[in-house]
């Protein structure tokens, strides 16, 4: 079955560090990658996307993301994180854009301030 | 533009009841799902509707009934609760049919089946 791996449950890091957060699939075929955020007492909002073309896609609020085919691989990553970024951080796929999108479990992020 | 909104936010329910968990979009977005969440897991998707009078099951269907009379509401039905229904639901919506649009989500409802 497809599934959809995130590395981390809770990301504790302080300000001004760097970031990565780890997102891996299973499915050889064509996908869409999505990651989400949903900052607290918000709703669920898309950081960023990749369909095609450049593997390496920028989001809002300083986010990015590589897709590495290679590696069925689409982490986020961020160079110096703040306070605000304090957050659940969601990867998705869609595999061959069905209607159906495949969900990370979610990754929890507190930075210190 | 509301988005999509949910109601109710909060609901307790004993086993056996039945309710509705109402959504609406004021997008005119044609696709709109709903969502599980439980701890540990990612979403999964319960049903989904690309336009009105359209559905279909998504990956955990069963206990859930949806239907789809306007493009703006897509209520979802628990037809008799279950413990196993406690989680938090999300509604979404998106304009393109199918998941590879950006989906925009409503607040959630927390239901606890007793």
């Amino acid at each position: 079955a497809q599934s959809v791996s995130q590395h981390n449950h809770h990301v504790i890091l302080s300000e001004a560090a760097s970031l990565e957060l780890g997102c891996n699939y299973s499915y050889g075929g064509t996908v869409n990658l999505f990651w989400y955020v949903q900052y607290p007492g918000q709703h669920l909002q898309l950081l960023l996307k990749y369909f095609s073309g450049d593997p390496l896609v920028k989001g809002i609020k300083g986010f990015e993301a590589e897709f590495i085919k290679s590696k069925f691989s689409f982490n986020l990553r961020k160079p110096s994180v703040q306070w605000s970024d304090t957050a659940e951080y969601f990867c998705a796929v869609n595999p061959d854009s069905n209607y159906q999108l495949i969900w990370g479990a979610g990754t929890k992020l507190i930075i210190k301030p | 533009n509301a988005g999509v909104t949910q109601t109710p936010k909060f609901q307790v329910l004993k086993t056996g009841q039945s309710m509705t968990l109402q959504c609406a979009q004021d997008m005119n977005h044609e696709y709109m799902s709903w969502y599980r969440q439980d701890p540990g897991m990612g979403l999964r998707l319960i049903h989904y509707s690309v336009g009105a009078g359209i559905t279909d099951q998504g990956e955990v269907p069963n206990g859930y009934n949806v239907s789809r009379s306007t493009t703006e509401d897509f209520p979802l039905r628990l037809l008799s609760a279950a413990p196993s229904q406690t989680s938090v639901y999300f509604c979404a919506s998106s304009y393109e049919t199918g998941s590879a649009d950006t989906q925009y989500f409503g607040p959630g409802t927390r239901l606890t089946v007793l």
